[in-house]
């Protein structure tokens, strides 16, 4: 089963607009952890935000927000005023409590045009 | 600075000749994973180690082998290197094997092309 879903394989956005990007997760553990990563073309993986499962509040790093809904099982980056160095691939990633890797998205390919 | 660093960052073999991708890191971290990329698939765990002489299977661990002999090198060794391996690779190290919010900072990528 997947584990972590990444509906969107491609997102538009403009410039200095907001932008959401799905992430839904399937676990019974009551302790995980949830990260985004970024990708650039030049292909690093760039830590961006973390969520833990028992954080009362949404993450948040800069530009970079996490809209945590425990209920739904959904972690959604949200990324204010978009700029054109925000073009790249994002993974939305979990880690289990007392497991030993991060379990990918397929990831998202967000576009911020001029 | 702090890092980890990979060798070589482009790679093209043909099938069968034994290589390694180097994998180094200077956090003293305790764990270390090995990862591939392939285009809609994500990133798939390979190998971890949990620290010296650790080693486990990750979900895609056939065709490859690992070893902790030091603390910070996490060699990744292909013996017989197929076509089905051309993926992109990725390195990674954290401070705590045991979750928590220790983000894991990844290599910049090993690109593998087996012809």
């Amino acid at each position: 089963a997947q584990k972590i879903t990444q509906t969107q394989p491609g997102m538009f956005v403009q410039e200095k607009e907001a932008v959401t990007l799905d992430c839904t997760y399937d676990t019974s553990d009551p302790s995980y952890g949830l990260f985004w990563y970024k990708q650039p073309s030049s292909g690093e993986m760039i830590f961006l935000i973390y969520q833990g499962s028992y954080d009362q509040q949404n993450a948040t790093e800069g530009r970079y927000s996490l809209n945590f809904q425990k209920a739904r099982k959904s972690a959604n980056l949200v990324i204010s005023a978009s700029q054109l160095g925000d073009s790249a691939m994002y993974f939305c990633a979990m880690r289990e409590n007392g497991f030993q890797k991060l379990v990918f998205g397929t990831g998202t390919r967000l576009l911020v045009s001029p | 600075e702090a890092q980890v660093t990979q060798n070589p960052r482009y790679l093209i073999t043909v099938t069968g000749k034994k290589l390694t991708v180097t994998c180094s890191q200077n956090m003293n971290h305790e764990y270390m994973s090995w990862y591939r990329q392939d285009p809609g698939l994500g990133l798939r765990q390979i190998y971890y180690s949990m620290n010296v002489e650790v080693t486990d299977k990750g979900d895609v661990p056939e065709g490859y082998k690992v070893s902790r002999k030091e603390k910070r090198n996490f060699p990744l060794i292909l013996e017989s290197p197929s076509p089905n391996q051309t993926s992109l690779y990725f390195c990674a190290s954290s401070l705590s094997p045991a979750g928590g919010s220790y983000e894991q900072y990844f290599g910049p990528g090993t690109r593998l092309t087996v012809t």
